[in-house]
C-alpha cells in the first residue's frame, strides 16, 4: 500500500461525457501527479501539482484539466470522452521539499476508465 | 531527460538473482537513474535510484557503471512476485519531477 488513493476504482461512461477522477497523496507529501496508461501508448505523464499550484504539464489533452485544493487532494477531470481515452488513469504523489528529489514518487492503485 | 534503453523480456529462475541492464548513453552529469516496477496493471512502485555511486535498499541494488553510460539493477534472490515490468528512467532530480516510463522489461521469475 502506497498510501495514494485514488477514487474511484472503476468507471464507465459513454462518449460525450464528463467524468472526475479523484487523487488524495500520503500524507505530507506536496506533490501530485497524473498519468494515463493505455495499451497503445504505455505510461505517459499527463500533469504535476506542487502545494496547489501546476508545475509541468505532459500530454494532456485540452479536455483534460485538473487542479490541486488546499487539502492537497487532486482531481482530474476528463471531458468530451471518446473511444480512445479507455485507459489506467493513475495518480502519483512525491514529497516534493524544497532542493530534495521529487522524483521518487508514489503511485495509486489507478482508475480504470472505459468509454462505450 | 536522456533516452533509456533496456531488453524487451528477461527470464529468471526464483532463488536466483535477476540482473537487469539498462543503457542510458547520453545521460547527463545531473540527471539520476532510477528504477520503478509495475505488476500486472498495478501502480508502478520505486525500487531505487542512484547518481553516480552504487546503491543497495531492502529491495535491489543499482550498479552504476563509472562512465555512467549503463547501469544494472539487481534483485538478488528473485521470487514469483517479483514477475513484473521493470522500468529505467533517466530524470533530473528537482522540482518538476517528471518521470517518461519507456517500455521496460517484462522480467518473469519461473519456479
Amino acid at each position: 500500500d502506497s498510501g495514494v488513493t485514488q477514487t474511484p476504482k472503476h468507471l464507465i461512461t459513454a462518449t460525450g461525457q464528463r467524468v472526475t477522477l479523484r487523487c488524495s497523496p500520503r500524507s505530507g507529501d506536496l506533490s501530485v501527479y497524473w498519468y494515463q496508461q493505455s495499451l497503445d501508448q504505455g505510461l505517459q505523464f499527463l500533469i504535476q501539482y506542487y502545494n496547489g499550484e501546476e508545475r509541468a504539464k505532459g500530454n494532456i489533452l485540452e479536455r483534460f484539466s485538473a487542479q490541486q485544493f488546499p487539502d492537497l487532494h487532486s482531481e482530474l477531470n476528463l471531458s468530451s470522452l471518446e473511444l480512445g481515452d479507455s485507459a489506467l488513469y493513475f495518480c502519483a504523489s512525491s514529497v516534493g521539499l524544497l532542493g530534495g528529489s521529487m522524483i521518487e514518487q508514489y503511485f495509486g492503485p489507478g482508475t480504470r476508465l472505459t468509454v462505450t | 531527460d536522456a533516452k533509456t534503453t533496456q531488453p524487451t523480456s528477461m527470464d529468471c529462475a526464483e532463488g536466483r538473482a535477476a540482473n537487469l541492464p539498462c543503457n542510458h548513453s547520453t545521460i547527463s552529469g545531473n540527471e539520476y537513474v532510477y528504477w520503478y516496477r509495475q505488476i500486472h496493471s498495478q501502480g508502478p512502485q520505486y525500487i531505487i535510484h542512484g547518481l553516480k555511486n552504487n546503491e543497495t535498499n531492502e529491495m535491489a541494488s543499482l550498479i552504476i557503471t563509472e562512465d555512467r553510460k549503463s547501469s544494472t539493477l539487481i534483485l538478488p534472490h528473485a521470487t514469483l512476485r517479483d514477475t513484473a515490468v521493470y522500468y529505467c528512467i533517466a530524470a533530473y532530480g528537482g522540482s518538476q519531477g517528471n518521470l517518461i516510463f519507456g517500455k521496460g522489461t517484462k522480467l518473469s521469475v519461473k519456479p
